[in-house]
């Protein structure tokens, strides 16, 4: 079974620049999940959706940041414009949910620095 | 703020001896889970426990949970090289990550 696939694994970009980052969830999975992890923390949740619908974005800073899951499989997160401080690994994680359990899978991660 | 937190931040073992970290949450829960990362495999999956279960094993990881305390643990008998990595808890509330126990395996 091939995991969560994201793309690209490293991307460095000036400051005020956009950046976009794709995942790519295991098949079947209705649960995808985004999070930003900053060096020595654990992952941050930005957004996570059910199906189409994005069910928690609380934590997603929609000024400069936004998401899409088209057709509810493959999904967007772009930043515009890029700002230092958003350097950090974006992962995404797709999860089958089934009542009160979820386990998520994650991807190995885009890298971004911001200069 | 986090719904996980981990204890201890770092810990350093012998191999062969047994790692226990601790996870603290502070709202209800369904689930907690426990999590991997290292450089070679990313974050992955160990365990996950019910709320209404108090102790599950997966191999050499037994995990514990107390809801009355909010608290979870997770014990690693008989490490080895390969457990050196960052663990995290997470809960099902907002799934929020704590920020992770650094466990190192010492030859």
């Amino acid at each position: 079974e091939a995991g969560v696939v994201q793309s690209p694994r490293y991307k460095i970009i000036e400051k005020k620049q956009p950046v976009a980052f794709w995942c790519n969830p295991i098949s079947g999975h209705n649960t995808l999940y985004w999070y930003r992890q900053n060096l020595g923390q654990g992952p941050e949740l930005l957004i996570r959706y059910e199906n189409e619908e994005a069910v928690d974005d609380s934590q997603l800073p929609k000024d400069r940041f936004s998401a899409e899951r088209l057709k509810g499989v493959d999904s967007t997160l772009k930043i515009q414009p890029a700002e230092l401080g958003d350097s950090a690994v974006y992962l995404c994680a797709s999860s089958l949910v089934r009542g009160e359990s979820y386990e998520q899978y994650f991807g190995p991660g885009t890298r971004l620095t911001v200069t | 703020s986090q719904q996980g937190e981990e204890d201890p931040q770092a810990l350093s073992i012998q191999e062969g001896e047994n790692a226990t970290m601790n996870c603290s949450y502070k709202t209800s829960i369904n689930n907690l889970q426990w999590y991997r990362q290292n450089s070679g495999r990313g974050l992955v999956h160990l365990i996950l426990i019910r709320s209404n279960e108090r102790e599950k094993h997966s191999g050499r990881l037994r995990v514990t949970l107390d809801t009355s305390k909010k608290s979870s643990s997770l014990l690693i008998t008989a490490s080895r090289a390969a457990d050196t990595a960052s663990y995290f808890c997470a809960t099902d509330d907002k799934i929020i990550f704590g920020k992770g126990t650094r466990l190192h395996i010492l030859p």
